[in-house]
């Protein structure tokens, strides 16, 4: 079964710096999706991007992006010019074509932006 | 407006009594799935269905029912709740299995 690691519970960016969140991730595919998964404190889940593994270039959506390194089966976010509205719990998650449409979620990190 | 909708938001129940959350979606998609969030495990799937009338097991199925009699609707049952299944439930659908899932807004249950 695959596994998906979050090491830092919690995360602190001072607002328009950068900050970047890891996740990990155990598989034996070579064909899988990832994605980060937002959710702030209304406890909606908002898909902020995704990765295809099979793509080699990093996604990107607008001040978020991603570092894929497959071989070491890394996944970070990149969150640019930090804003006080990105402060939520951030989930990265991991999707096999193999086992229908279900997410392995990570444990999360909680960012906080400083103002 | 498309949109995955649950019901109730909030539940406080004892242990033992029979509860259902539903779930209903208005975007006529095929896939549905329940998950559970506790602190510091993320989500986790409880059941899917991927049609009417077709669901099968998540990673934590024990002591949760699932029905799928029209597309839209999706309820989760817990037949006789425990202090242990206090989380928070969301329901989730796609259009089909390889789909951007969406999510429903939340159930919060806690079992005394």
């Amino acid at each position: 079964a695959q596994t998906v690691t979050q090491s830092q519970p919690e995360m602190s960016v001072q607002e328009a710096e950068t900050v970047t969140l890891s996740c990990t991730y155990d598989t034996s595919e070579s064909d899988y999706y990832l994605f980060w998964y937002k959710q702030p404190p209304s406890r909606q889940m908002i898909l902020v991007i995704r990765q295809e593994a099979y793509k080699q270039q990093n996604a990107t959506e607008n001040r978020f992006s991603v570092n894929f390194q497959k071989a070491a089966k890394s996944f970070s976010l990149k969150i640019s010019d930090s804003q006080l509205g990105d402060a939520a719990m951030y989930f990265c998650a991991y999707r096999s074509p193999n086992a229908g449409n279900m997410l392995t979620f990570g444990g999360g990190t909680r960012l906080m932006v400083k103002p | 407006e498309a949109q995955v909708t649950q019901n109730p938001r909030y539940l406080i129940t004892v242990t033992g009594k029979k509860l259902t959350v539903t779930c209903s979606q208005n975007m006529n998609h095929e896939y549905m799935s329940w998950y559970r969030q506790d602190p510091g495990l993320g989500l986790r799937q409880i059941y899917y269905s991927m049609n009417v009338e077709v669901t099968d097991k998540g990673d934590v199925p024990e002591g949760y029912k699932v029905s799928r009699k029209e597309k839209r609707n999706f309820p989760l049952i817990l037949e006789s709740p425990s202090p242990n299944q206090t989380s928070l439930y969301f329901c989730a659908s796609s259009l089909g299995i390889n789909h951007e899932q969406y999510f429903g807004p939340g159930t919060r249950l806690t079992v005394t």
